[in-house]
């Protein structure tokens, strides 16, 4: 159980344009769910916390016009990054909280996003 | 600040040889302390966790970790590792304690590499 899915896998995209990430948490309905970049050889860094039916909460410096956040349903929550730099390029990896409360993250398998 | 520290960045031993990983954390208040491994091309998975209660914690495939509260710690250990113990350890820490608004803090990671 706890399951949660990420798609695509992996994208490639040309400079300016923008790209759309899912997040799906498969076997349950998750409340929170939270988006992490994760540089090589680094740790997961906390982009965002995604609430179902509300506002997503913004890590400090972290561009919320670039990086927007909707999580429509609970079990569904997106990111798009919006006009991709190169820079921009790293491994986003979403995670979902089962219940109300619940402390445990479950992780999904992360998307490679390359920007050209 | 708030943070958690890894201090084995790049860990290598032998099969059957015992294992301990680091973690330690900045904060005086509650805390919910997590270990999470990345195998190699997967997503992380929890090994093991600790809200309250006994702080000797077991988790998955043979681990175990120790809340020392005097110490700020929550070490990583295990008896005898295998070859596929080979991954990336994180230690997490959710500072606040239980409830989902609190973010997860993530160390730097730990590279475990077995030699068959």
């Amino acid at each position: 159980g706890a399951v949660v899915s990420q798609h695509p896998s992996r994208v490639i995209c040309k400079s300016g344009t923008s790209v759309k990430i899912e997040c799906r948490s498969l076997d349950f309905q998750a409340t929170t769910m939270f988006w992490y970049r994760q540089f090589p050889k680094k740790s997961l860094m906390l982009m965002a916390t995604s609430n179902e039916g509300s506002k997503a909460t913004y890590e400090q410096g972290v561009e919320k016009d670039k990086f927007l956040i909707n999580h429509a349903s609970l079990t569904l929550s997106t990111l798009t990054v919006t006009s991709a730099h190169p820079e921009d390029s790293s491994f986003y990896i979403c995670s979902a909280t089962p219940v109300q409360g619940s402390d445990t993250q479950y992780f999904g398998p992360g998307t490679r996003l390359t920007v050209l | 600040a708030q943070s958690v520290s890894q201090h084995n960045h790049h860990v290598i031993l032998s099969e059957a040889a015992s294992l301990e990983l680091g973690c330690n954390y900045s904060y005086g208040g509650t805390v919910n302390l997590f270990w999470y491994v990345q195998y190699p091309g997967q997503h992380l998975q929890l090994l093991l966790k600790y809200f309250s209660g006994d702080p000797l914690v077991k988790g998955i495939k043979g681990f175990e970790a120790e809340f020392i509260k005097s110490k700020f710690s929550f070490n990583l250990r295990k008896p005898s590792v295998q070859w596929s113990d080979t991954a990336e350890y994180f230690c997490a820490v959710k500072m606040g304690g239980s409830g989902n608004t609190g973010k997860l803090i993530f160390g730097q990671g730990t590279t475990l590499q077995v030699k068959p």
